[in-house]
């Protein structure tokens, strides 16, 4: 069955980074886009942009870039999300999910990683 | 600010039907489909309905969905107490190149 298991909690300082991993199997690795999306304590979704494992490429939403970086390693079917700058409103639970393209469907999803912004 | 604009919350008794509402625009759900994600408390969303009007395999047909023009619907009949959850819609964005989602409804079973 498909699965994608994220990385365990972080805590971070203002202006540091995080990475977050997101393991998947049951399915071709490179058959599929990952999506990232982030959602802040009792707030609603929020896209991040993709990673193409297949080519590499990536897509940022407008918000997130010049902060985020992603990433794929396709020797251990795993996607990485970085975010650097980190802020306080960066704190929230981030989830990877696959799509089969950029504007497919986005079925299934991690279980998410909550990255928490404090000083 | 959400781009697609839901209803922050609707209620309804056991075995009754309820609707969210999901409003965008022409750049979103008036020329793309619609999905519809249910967050049950403390986990991750599930797909619930896709290309506005499709169920994946495992959900139950008391969900359904619907666009029209630039607004989808999602319909749950014979509401049951594990309905009690966060429903979410999203569609494709061609002017900001991305997904974008709508608040958020929270659907509380009395």
């Amino acid at each position: 069955q498909v699965q994608l298991v994220q990385s365990g909690a972080e805590v971070k300082k203002p202006g540091a980074a995080v990475k977050v991993s997101c393991r998947a199997s049951g399915y071709t690795f490179t058959g599929y886009y990952i999506h990232w999306l982030r959602q802040a304590p009792g707030q609603g979704l929020e896209w991040m942009g993709w990673i193409n494992p297949n080519s590499g490429d990536t897509n940022y939403a407008q918000k997130s870039q010049g902060r985020v970086t992603m990433t794929r390693d396709t020797s251990i079917t795993t996607a990485y999300m970085e975010l650097n700058r980190l802020r306080s409103d960066d704190t929230a639970m981030y989830y990877c999910a696959r799509a089969s393209s950029v504007r497919g469907v986005i079925s299934y999803w991690g279980q998410g990683t909550l990255v928490t912004v404090s000083s | 600010q959400s781009v697609l604009t839901q209803p922050p919350s609707v209620s309804g008794t056991p075995g009754q039907r309820v609707t969210i509402s999901c409003s965008g625009s022409s750049s979103n759900i008036g020329g793309k489909t619609v999905n519809w994600y249910q967050q049950l408390p403390g986990t991750a969303p599930k797909l619930l309905i896709y290309n506005s009007n499709q169920r994946p395999s495992g959900v139950p047909d008391r969900f359904s969905g619907s666009k029209s023009g630039t607004s989808g619907s999602l319909a749950i009949r014979g509401l049951q107490s594990e309905d009690e959850a966060d429903y979410y819609c999203a569609a494709w964005d061609d002017s900001l190149n991305g997904w974008v989602f709508g608040g958020g409804t929270k659907l509380t079973v009395l």
